[in-house]
């Protein structure tokens, strides 16, 4: 069954700081990894990554896979209040199970001022 | 450019009832895909729905189904509520092959 699991759960920063979210993953016939911000319903789309190395990158935050460990992190420079939001990670798969996406758990980030 | 609309914004039901959620795709996109999130969880992927017909179902049971219509909208429709379903249910939509999903802002369900 895919899996994939973010750490840390939770995480508290002041603005200002840089914060490393993680992801791991084991998903049969990867194709894509996914990275989501939730506030407070709508998961909004950040980043989609299918190639090792190449760091995606969108104002102060950017991400990197590592298909090889199996893996992508999400950073965030100079945090700011604004940031605060469960950041969701997410993979899609090929094959048979082509189009759906398995979610992490997220990671709750609380930026205090 | 309209995103994902799902209606309603919430709804309450008691136990045995049947609910169904609607979702309106972003212009443009033909796949919608919908998810179940419990309070602190990530998303469960219930089923997609490409050329009106069910193409993925996640593990869930056959009390959930789906449709799309031929202008890419969708439903949900959930059949004998329990208290379990309780949940915040999401529309994704997505453009074939693409893997992109946008999400609506969801709709709340309590079932009591």
């Amino acid at each position: 069954e895919d899996k994939v699991v973010q750490s840390p759960l939770s995480l508290v920063v002041h603005e200002g700081d840089t914060v490393t979210l993680n992801c791991s993953y084991e998903v049969t016939n990867f194709r894509s990894l996914l990275w989501y911000k939730q506030e407070k319903k709508a998961p909004t789309f950040l980043f989609m990554l299918t190639s090792s190395g190449i760091e995606k990158k969108s104002g102060r935050l950017s991400s990197i896979l590592d298909k090889k460990e199996l893996f992508s992190i999400l950073n965030i420079t100079a945090t700011q209040t604004g940031d605060s939001a469960v950041y969701l990670c997410a993979v899609g798969a090929g094959g048979t199970s082509y189009g759906k996406l398995t979610f992490g758990q997220g990671t709750i980030l609380t930026v205090h001022p | 450019d309209a995103g994902v609309t799902q209606s309603p914004t919430h709804l309450i039901k008691t136990r045995g009832q049947q609910v169904t959620l609607r979702c309106s795709p972003k212009s443009g996109h033909d796949t919608v895909s919908w998810y179940q999130q419990a309070l602190g969880q990530g998303p469960q992927f219930i089923f997609q729905y490409y050329e009106e017909e069910e193409r993925q179902r996640g593990n869930f049971p056959d009390r959930f189904s789906g449709h799309q219509f031929p202008n890419y909208s969708s439903e949900l429709n959930v059949n004998a509520l329990l208290l379990g379903d309780s949940a915040l249910y999401l529309c994704a939509s997505s453009s074939y092959p693409l893997d992109t999903q946008y999400f609506g802002p969801g709709t709340r369900l309590t079932v009591l």
